[in-house]
């Protein structure tokens, strides 16, 4: 069975940095499409960042520079580092997984249970 | 930017009866050298993740009752409930995975009239 668990969020100061950590299981991360997705009342769904199993990354524009995902092979388990936050970065974020097989973008198959991200001084 | 837009924002709908949401692409999001639509539903309860429901617009995910179902192409697509159930009742997400950045409708709440 696959499951994601999330851990790391809090109330974090503007500029401050913060990691969001994910441990899988039930399936090899290194080996599957995996994404952060953060979510607000304001602007919904937000897919930030995407990471390969061969290793190249994708990042929404609003993060580009700021955030970086990851993964530790050895933990299984993701990592999204956020460096510069800012207030808009509060958010509620997910870690998912997308199917095996499919196009460069995907739908996402199975979600984290979120963890709360709150910038603010 | 892919633009998707849901309707209604919100619904109310009695026990039993049909449930219908719209979702609308600012463009198309059919491959046709696959003949697929990119288009995936979910359901989201509160306090909990997205879950979901239907991909390639029209196929349900393992688990999924067959009450809910999926439908349309190019830009217009349609997720309903055949027989709404107190179980059903969320707010429920359209997302295209056509183009980059994917992109999500802004949901819309389904509850018990």
């Amino acid at each position: 069975e696959v499951q994601l668990v999330q851990s790391g969020g809090g109330l974090i100061p503007p500029g401050g940095s913060l990691r969001l950590s994910c441990a899988a299981s039930g399936f090899t991360v290194s080996s599957n499409y995996m994404s952060w997705v953060r979510q607000t009342p304001g602007k919904g769904l937000e897919c930030v960042s995407i990471l390969y199993s061969g290793g190249s990354t994708l990042y929404a524009d609003s993060v580009r520079g700021r955030f970086t995902i990851s993964r530790d092979n050895s933990k299984n388990t993701l990592y999204l580092q956020m460096n510069n936050l800012r207030a808009e970065d509060t958010a509620v974020y997910y870690c998912t997984k997308s199917p095996v097989n499919g196009t460069t973008l995907r739908y996402f198959q199975h979600w984290g249970q979120g963890t709360l991200v709150t910038v603010s001084s | 930017d892919i633009v998707m837009t849901q309707s209604p924002d919100s619904l109310a709908v009695s026990l039993g009866e049909r449930a219908t949401i719209n979702c609308k692409s600012s463009q198309s999001i059919l491959y046709r050298a696959s003949n697929k639509n990119y288009l995936a539903w979910y359901q989201q309860k509160p306090g909990q993740p997205p879950k979901l429901l239907i991909y390639w617009a029209s196929t349900r995910e393992s688990g999924v009752p067959d009450r809910f179902s999926g439908s349309g192409s190019g830009t217009d697509f349609t997720l309903t409930i055949s027989s709404l159930q107190a179980a059903d009742v969320a707010i429920y997400y359209c997302q295209q995975h056509y183009s980059t950045p994917v992109t999500f409708g802004g949901g819309t709440k389904v509850e018990i009239k």
